[in-house]
C-alpha cells in the first residue's frame, strides 16, 4: 500500500495568515492526490483533486500544488470558517490511502 | 443537489452482523462507482470498500475481506454494506461516498456510527 505522510499534525495560525500543509507519498502517485476539509462533527468535503484542481464551490483562497511524491495545500488569508481538520488522499493506486490529518486552529 | 443519506448504524455485539444503507439522489446513480469510508473515533479516514457503477466489480481493504460485502441496487439508487463477524476494531463512523475510477470521493454522506461492544 502507498503510505501518505502528512505534516504538521496540528497547526495554529492567525486570521489573514497563509497556511501550508504538506503530504508525502511513499512512491510516485502521478498527481492522483486530493485534499479534504472536515469540520467537527461533519463529513469530509473535497477541496482539491488531481493535486491542483479546485472542486466546485471551493473558495479560491485554497490551492494545491506538487508532483511526484510531494504535495501541498495552501490556504491564503485564513478565515474563521477554515478551522477544521485537513486530510490528503492518494487515489492513484488501490487501496486508496489517506494521510493522518492536520488539525488547524486559530491562534 | 447530490445527496447521500446513510442509515442502519447503532450498537452491536462482537461477532454479530449489521447492514448499512445509503440512499442517493440528485445524480444518475448508475453512472458512478460508490464506496464506503470509515473513521474510528478521533482517528483518520480509511477506505473500506468500493463497488463499480454496474455492481460487477467489488474491492475491499484487507481487514474486512471475507466479513464485509458491498452491494448496490441501481433501481433504488441505494448502496449497501453488509458487515458480518463484527469486531471491536470495526467501531467507527461509516460514510458512503461517490467516486469515479481513479478519482477522489467527490461527495460524502453525513455518516452513520457503528459501535461494536458487548
Amino acid at each position: 500500500d502507498i503510505q501518505m505522510t502528512q505534516s504538521p499534525a496540528s497547526l495554529s495560525a492567525s486570521l489573514g495568515e497563509t497556511v501550508t500543509i504538506e503530504c508525502r507519498a511513499s512512491e510516485d502517485i502521478y498527481n492522483g492526490l486530493a485534499w479534504y476539509q472536515q469540520k467537527p462533527g461533519k463529513s469530509p468535503q473535497l477541496l482539491i483533486y488531481n493535486a491542483n484542481s479546485l472542486h466546485t464551490g471551493v473558495p479560491s483562497r485554497f490551492s494545491g500544488s506538487g508532483s511526484g511524491t510531494q504535495y501541498s495545500l495552501k490556504i491564503n488569508s485564513l478565515q474563521s470558517e477554515d478551522v477544521a481538520s485537513y486530510f490528503c488522499q492518494q487515489y492513484y493506486d488501490y487501496p486508496d490511502t489517506f494521510g493522518a490529518g492536520t488539525k488547524l486552529e486559530l491562534k | 443537489e447530490v445527496q447521500l443519506v446513510e442509515s442502519g448504524g447503532g450498537l452491536v455485539q462482537p461477532g454479530r452482523s449489521m447492514k448499512l444503507s445509503c440512499a442517493a439522489s440528485g445524480f444518475t446513480f448508475n453512472n458512478y462507482d460508490m464506496a464506503w469510508v470509515c473513521q474510528a473515533p478521533k482517528k483518520g479516514l480509511e477506505w473500506v470498500a468500493t463497488i463499480s457503477y454496474d455492481g460487477s466489480s467489488t474491492y475491499y481493504r484487507d481487514s474486512v475481506k471475507g466479513r464485509f460485502t458491498i452491494s448496490r441496487d441501481n433501481a433504488k439508487s441505494t448502496l449497501y454494506l453488509q458487515m458480518d463477524s463484527l469486531r471491536s476494531e470495526d467501531t467507527a463512523t461509516y460514510y458512503c461516498a461517490r467516486q469515479r475510477q481513479v478519482a477522489p470521493f467527490d461527495y460524502w454522506g453525513q455518516g452513520v456510527m457503528v459501535t461494536v461492544s458487548s
